[in-house]
């Protein structure tokens, strides 16, 4: 299986800081990786698909980037509704594999 | 939109059987999967069916194979998730969600509903 492996598990950070979350694979994954956030009693959102792309309707402050084994998540001018546990899983293989989570706290 | 029911409390051993009901898209074009999140704890994948036009195959995370089996009925735009000697380690919000992009990743969820299992 896959381990994923993302940190830092909790950031604090003031509005309008730039924010990045990364995500380690333990073997190469390509760009098959995805990003969620999840917001408090709230099913996951998806942000990033493929590693980079962002998914329709998700503010463009969000980027993804990485490729292999090394990926980041990167919240530009973080807003006070970017507050939740932000998620990434990979899309290689079976099984599929989420990381531990970022808990993003203003 | 995708809405999930039969969450409930069971006891260890016993089965439930939770339902997917989606509407708005062409549901049987879609792979879908259920993912759970127990108390207080990270996402976990669970299932995943494809398409009838991927031969409607599925997929299962180790903690559940042999136990759950997930399954499509694409005339009622249903995605079942059959779950058979439960563990008090199943216990869990269970979400039904969509493989919207064919990349494996979920583009649409639903809402969730909570499985517990304790005696």
């Amino acid at each position: 299986d896959i381990q994923m492996t993302q940190s830092p598990s909790f950031v604090s950070a003031s509005v309008g800081d730039r924010v990045t979350i990364t995500c380690q694979a333990s073997q190469g994954i390509s760009t098959y990786l995805a990003w969620y956030q999840q917001k408090p009693g709230k099913a996951p959102q998806l942000l990033i698909y493929a590693g980079s792309p962002l998914q329709s309707g998700v503010a463009s402050r969000f980027s993804g980037s990485g490729y292999g084994t090394y990926f980041s998540l990167t919240i530009n001018n973080l807003q006070a509704e970017d507050v939740a546990i932000y998620y990434c899983q990979q899309c290689d293989s079976f099984p599929l594999t989420f990381g531990g989570g970022t808990k993003v706290d203003i | 939109e995708l809405v999930e029911s039969g969450g409930d409390l069971e006891q260890p051993g016993r089965s439930l059987r939770l339902s997917c009901i989606t509407s708005g898209f062409k549901f049987g074009s879609f792979a879908m999967g259920w993912a759970r999140q127990a108390p207080g704890k990270g996402l976990e994948w669970v299932a995943f069916i494809r398409s009838n036009s991927y031969g409607g195959t599925s997929e299962y995370a180790a903690s559940v194979r042999g136990r759950f089996s997930i399954s499509r009925d694409d005339s009622k735009r249903i995605v079942y998730l059959q779950m058979n000697t439960l563990r008090a380690d199943d216990t869990a919000v269970y979400y039904c969600a969509r493989d919207g992009l064919q990349t494996y990743s979920f583009d649409l969820w639903g809402r969730g509903t909570l499985v517990v299992v304790s005696s």
